[in-house]
C-alpha cells in the first residue's frame, strides 16, 4: 500500500546545530508533500511544501529538499532553537488526485540547551 | 484570519455511546479533511469533504460518518462507540481540493471507556 516513512524515531541535537530530518516515500505518482510540526496537545503545524516540479525550497530557517529519484524528502533546520522541538512529519498526497494526505509516523527532535 | 476551529476539544464517553465533532474551516477555505491520530497508527485519513460531498474516504469502518454544511462547517459522528476509537481526531481545512496545503484544527481528544 502507500506509506510515507521517516528514517528516525527520534532526533537529538544541541541549540545552534543544524537538523536534518528525512523522509523516504514509496509513491512515485506522488506529486505534492508536506512538512507539519506538531508540538506536544495542538494540531499539527503548516512548516514547508513543496511540489514535484522542484527539488528544493527555502522559508524562514527551514529548506525542503526533495529527491524524485531516489524518493526522499529532507526538512533541513537552520540554527535549531528548543522552540523546535516538537515532532515533525512529512506527507504526501499519493496517487490519488484529491486532496487526501498520506502521513509518515513522524520524528521527534529534541533541542538540548 | 482566524484558524481551524474544532469543537469540543475533549471528549468522554463510553462504549456504545455515539458522539458528533464539529469543525469549522479557515474563512473562505471549501474543502474539509478529518484525520484520526493515535500513537499506535499515526495520522490516518477518514474523509474530505467538499462543496458538501464527501469526495474521498478512507478506510474506516461505515461507523465513521461526516457531512460538509453549505458555510463549509463540517461534522464527523461515530456511532456504537469502541475503545479503540479513542484517539486525536483532527481537521484540516484548505482553499480548494487537489494539491492544496491544509491547515489543522487542534483536535478534539475522545476518550472511550
Amino acid at each position: 500500500g502507500e506509506s510515507v516513512g521517516l528514517h528516525l524515531p527520534t532526533l537529538s541535537v544541541q541549540e545552534g546545530d543544524n537538523s536534518i530530518i528525512n523522509c523516504a516515500y514509496s509513491n512515485s505518482a506522488s506529486d505534492y508533500f508536506i512538512w507539519y510540526k506538531q508540538e506536544s496537545g495542538k494540531g499539527p503545524q503548516f512548516i514547508i511544501d513543496i511540489r514535484s516540479n522542484m527539488d528544493k525550497r527555502q522559508g524562514q530557517r527551514v529548506t525542503v529538499l526533495l529527491n524524485k529519484t531516489v524518493k526522499h524528502l529532507s526538512l533541513q533546520i537552520a540554527a535549531t532553537q528548543p522552540g523546535d522541538s516538537a515532532v515533525y512529519f512529512c506527507a504526501e498526497t499519493g496517487s490519488s488526485n484529491t486532496g487526501k494526505l498520506i502521513f509518515g509516523q513522524g520524528t521527534t527532535l529534541q533541542v538540548k540547551p | 484570519k482566524a484558524g481551524v476551529t474544532q469543537t469540543p476539544r475533549y471528549l468522554i464517553k463510553t462504549r456504545g455511546q455515539q458522539v458528533t465533532l464539529s469543525c469549522s474551516p479557515i474563512s473562505g477555505h471549501r474543502s474539509v479533511s478529518w484525520y484520526q491520530q493515535t500513537p499506535g497508527q499515526g495520522l490516518q485519513f477518514l474523509f474530505e469533504y467538499f462543496s458538501e460531498t464527501q469526495r474521498n474516504k478512507g478506510n474506516f469502518p461505515g461507523r465513521f460518518s461526516g457531512r460538509q454544511f453549505s458555510n463549509s462547517r463540517s461534522e464527523m459522528n461515530v456511532s456504537t462507540l469502541e475503545l479503540g476509537d479513542s484517539a486525536l481526531y483532527l481537521c484540516a481545512s484548505s482553499l480548494d481540493l487537489y494539491q492544496e496545503t491544509q491547515y489543522f484544527g487542534p483536535g478534539t481528544r475522545l476518550l472511550v471507556l
